[in-house]
């Protein structure tokens, strides 16, 4: 069972440069979230979606952009990388349906911005 | 807005011992969801243990259970017969009521270290 994979693993940008972080889940899930880890510190949410063609901003969503392309796939995308967009990024999904929220997570995309 | 706090930032125990870790979170709302989340080395956020607030019985899992006090908003999690496997980072997360844009928030994670 795959569950929620992201694409890629690790990244090393320059400041400036433009990537997309992939998310994908098979568990058939109407919600999707983009959440970013920094050290000494929880996971803070970024973008959420509720479903196809929805998206809402969450905690910390500037110098992002989010894209829920179909009901398995949830992706960021990152315009102009900044240093302090070096983190790990998580992505997560939940069936999303009254007491079904448990989220399941992803293995992470370290990014590096230099 | 929700906070969630995680007052030990390592927390140490002898292998086959008993270890506690502690969250208190902070919420007007009566409905919600609780829950921890382990994250060893690899990185990858494992769901630990769940809990609903309208449930009065506290939550089990094996040899992972939880002290969840509404009224004083506390959720601890204790962890019985420690294994070497349980060494990581334990995140405290809350759920409002319809989940949504509001996410789950974390608290800052306590480092468990299980000694041999």
């Amino acid at each position: 069972n795959a569950g929620v994979t992201q694409t890629p693993k690790f990244q090393v940008l320059k400041t400036g440069q433009s990537m997309t972080l992939q998310c994908a889940q098979d568990m058939n899930h109407n919600s999707m979230y983009w959440y970013r880890q920094d050290p000494g510190m929880g996971l803070r949410l970024i973008y959420y979606s509720a479903s196809e063609g929805t998206t809402d901003k969450g905690e910390v969503p500037n110098g992002y952009n989010v894209s829920r392309l179909n009901k398995r796939e949830f992706s960021l995308r990152l315009e102009s990388a900044a240093p302090s967009q070096t983190s790990v990024y998580f992505c997560a999904s939940s069936a999303g349906a009254g007491r079904q929220e448990t989220q399941y997570f992803g293995p992470g995309t370290r990014l590096l911005v230099l | 807005a929700q906070t969630v706090t995680q007052s030990q930032p390592e927390m140490s125990v002898q292998e086959a011992e008993t270890v506690t870790l502690s969250c208190t979170y902070d919420t007007s709302e009566s409905d919600y969801y609780l829950f921890w989340y382990k994250q060893p080395p690899s990185r990858q956020m494992i769901l630990v243990i769940r809990q609903e607030a309208y449930k009065q019985q506290n939550a089990t899992e094996n040899r992972f259970s939880v002290n969840f006090q509404k009224a004083a908003k506390s959720f601890s999690l204790k962890i019985s017969d420690s294994q070497l496997g349980d060494a990581a980072m334990y995140f405290c997360a809350y759920l409002a009521p319809g989940g949504g844009a509001d996410g789950l928030t974390f608290g800052k994670g306590t480092h468990l270290i299980i000694q041999p």
